[in-house]
């Protein structure tokens, strides 16, 4: 079926670097693409979405970047600080038909910074 | 804290037994979704419920797995006769109907069957 999938399942960078995590998806129907992060033993916490007609959003200190042409999406985050260790996952969700508001997540990616 | 909270945080059950969680949404939020998640993998949906009606349930949810939304408020998830392979982490999510893009979740009830 369709899905939503990571090139790198794990990331290690420096404290003050450009952190770039990077997901191919697709499902062209989907009309966002979601941002999570998840910190071990808790819940996922949104981040940042984007909607499809879209090809970049910023956020504070966090840039998504669509491309539509190669399904890909990517989060930026900017001058990466120790609390930004965890897993982030890319889901897509699409606002129409039998799967309206059903997010289907990729497999995540671990970023590790460090001090 | 008007968050998503979930209760309880981690059950340990034995095979055969059956279990039931609670999740109680944002208050404003009229969706409300659960989601499982194994260690590794991202959350898979089961289910969904508008104010009180269950819309969707995934093939995931098996005739062993109910849940209910009775006042469009709260939720329970219960799970019949345990199995191993139910040993996960169980995530509430909700949202307004408009913006099922902005899903924000609770911290999950972890799982484990023995």
């Amino acid at each position: 079926g369709e899905s939503v999938g990571l090139h790198l399942p794990t990331l290690s960078v420096q404290e003050g670097d450009n952190s770039i995590i990077n997901c191919a998806y697709s499902n062209s129907a989907s009309d966002y693409f979601i941002w999570y992060k998840q910190e071990s033993g808790k819940g996922p916490q949104f981040i940042i979405d984007i909607r499809s007609n879209m090809d970049k959003r910023q956020g504070q200190r966090v840039t998504v970047l669509l491309n539509k042409t190669v399904k890909h999406l990517s989060l930026q985050i900017a001058a990466t600080q120790p609390g930004d260790s965890a897993v982030y996952f890319c889901a897509e969700v699409p606002l129409g038909g039998t799967s309206y508001g059903k997010l289907t997540f990729g497999q995540g990616t671990i970023l590790t910074v460090h001090p | 804290d008007t968050g998503v909270s979930q209760d309880p945080r981690h059950k340990i059950t034995k095979r055969g037994q059956n279990v039931t969680f609670r999740c109680d949404p944002i208050s404003e939020h009229n969706r409300l979704y659960w989601y499982r998640q194994t260690l590794g993998q991202g959350p898979e949906f089961l289910t969904y419920f508008q104010n009180e009606a269950q819309l969707e349930k995934s093939r995931l949810l098996s005739d062993r797995f109910s849940a209910e939304r009775p006042k469009g408020s709260f939720s329970t998830l219960e799970i019949q006769r345990t199995e191993q392979g139910d040993s996960a982490m169980y995530l509430c999510a909700s949202s307004t109907t408009g913006t099922p893009n902005e899903q924000f979740f609770g911290p999950g009830t972890r799982l484990t069957v023995l």
